[in-house]
């Protein structure tokens, strides 16, 4: 059974850095063909896709925020790890981990809980 | 990058109505594309990839087609329970963009 969670601050300040953490049971991400995804959407707003990992530990990153994300894995502990940098109120919204089985096809198969991040002094 | 965008943003129909949705792709993805279904409060859910391929579980009156660059979600037979907001994405290459949402609402 493939299960996602999302963990990291419900506040941060401005121009703070965001740490999150996506810890993920059921897969590995030393699989071939294993992707990790986050995603994040805003209250009320659309989903926007932001950064991927894979089993290879190539990276991808959204083009309009790829300066301030940083996306690594620690396959030991089965976790993928985001951080964005100068934190703004239009940040605020929630996160979500997913994964991706290149093998059956680039979509996401499934989604974690989601975590809400607020960005306020 | 290659933008997706969705119409119409929102729209409201009677149960029992044939509801299509519809997502373009600024340039083509081939097949390269997916459908989420999100109802309020919840987590995404995948419906349909590789443009037309049902995922499994999910009721056979949700049905997708298309290719290249236009792309169309149909809803045979609108219920109460299809209220929700529908996504599409293209998974060809990074970055993953999401089209920018179909709320649909009973009228």
């Amino acid at each position: 059974q493939v299960t996602l969670r999302e963990s990291g601050p419900a506040l941060v300040k401005p121009t703070q850095t965001l740490t999150l953490t996506c810890t993920f049971s059921g897969f590995s991400l030393s699989t071939s063909g294993m992707c990790v995804s986050w995603i994040r959407q805003p209250p009320g707003k659309a989903l926007e896709w932001l950064a991927l990992i894979d089993w290879d530990d190539d990276k991808y990153y959204s083009t309009s925020l790829k300066t301030r994300l940083t996306i690594s894995k620690d396959t030991s502990k089965n976790q993928v790890v985001l951080t964005m940098t100068n934190m703004d109120p239009v940040d605020t919204a929630t996160y979500y981990c997913a994964r991706m089985d290149i093998l059956t096809g680039y979509y996401i198969d499934y989604w974690g809980q989601g975590t809400l991040v607020t960005v306020s002094s | 990058d290659i933008q997706m965008t969705q119409s119409p943003s929102s729209l409201s129909a009677s149960v029992g109505d044939r509801v299509t949705i519809t997502c373009r792709a600024s340039q083509g993805i081939s097949n390269y594309l997916a459908w989420y279904q999100q109802k309020p409060g919840k987590v995404p859910k995948l419906l349909i990839y590789a443009a037309s391929t049902l995922q499994s579980g999910v009721p056979s009156r949700f049905s997708g087609s298309g290719s290249g660059t236009d792309f169309t979600l149909t809803i045979s037979s609108l219920q109460p329970e299809d209220v929700a907001t529908y996504y599409c994405q293209k998974y060809n290459s990074a970055p993953h963009t999401f089209g920018g949402g179909t709320k649909v609402e009973i009228k």
